[in-house]
């Protein structure tokens, strides 16, 4: 089936860095993918929609200038959270889908906790 | 807009059946899955549905019924490894999903 990877799983950094997060589609050509994060005890909110080979889609209220959001190719998107600080302490996850009526198959997740 | 809703939380019995419901109303319509999710972990894909009626995986099953915007998922024989958060989401246009607040369930012994 459809693999989604996602790495690193977990980052540690200190508030002020950048940190920067790799989604890739193993098996398939992924066109859009999507960048969620997730809270402690909430659900999914998406934050961006990322889209080979031009700019990406983010929702209200999330700054495209602080989620910074590549996909230069047909399996990779990356998110770049640039000057960190520890309320951007989160569980980010992507996720893809192959054509056709196919679920969305999501990566493993990345735990960031800033400092 | 777009709404979807589940409740919060649900306890079950090791063993039991418990069936956790999904209503939705989105702009558009191309199918309702279904995703399980561990705390600390990435969802995993259970089940969906494009067309009315009930879609079974061994001890999954998933309905639907488009016309009263409503879905459940049906947990049979339950095992305390079930307890996790089961999240509905709609694809209501082209890869656009719109996934729902989670059900959290916790299965006693």
């Amino acid at each position: 089936g459809a693999v989604v990877s996602q790495h690193p799983s977990w980052v540690i950094c200190k508030s002020g860095t950048s940190v920067k997060i790799e989604c890739r589609s193993l098996d398939f050509q992924a066109t859009t993918m999507f960048w969620y994060r997730q809270f402690p005890k909430q659900s999914l909110m998406l934050m961006a929609t990322s889209n080979e080979g031009s700019k990406a889609t983010y929702e209200q209220g999330v700054e495209k200038d602080k989620f910074l959001i590549n996909h230069a190719s047909l399996t990779l998107s990356t998110l770049t959270v640039t000057s960190a600080h520890p309320e951007d302490s989160s569980f980010y996850i992507c996720s893809a889908r192959p054509l056709g009526n196919s679920p969305l198959h999501f990566g493993n997740g990345t735990r960031l906790t800033v400092t | 807009g777009q709404n979807i809703d589940q409740p919060t939380e649900m306890t079950a019995t090791e063993g039991a059946i418990v069936q956790i419901n999904c209503t939705y109303q989105t702009s558009g319509f191309n199918g309702l899955f279904w995703y399980q999710q561990h705390a600390g972990e990435a969802p995993t894909f259970l089940s969906y549905n494009v067309l009315d009626g009930l879609e079974e995986k061994g001890r999954f099953s998933s309905f639907l019924s488009r016309s009263k915007g409503y879905s459940y998922l049906l947990l049979k024989e339950l095992q305390m490894k079930d307890s996790a958060s089961y999240l509905c989401a709609v694809n209501n246009y082209g890869q656009n999903f719109v996934f729902g607040p989670g059900t959290r369930l916790s299965v006693l012994p």
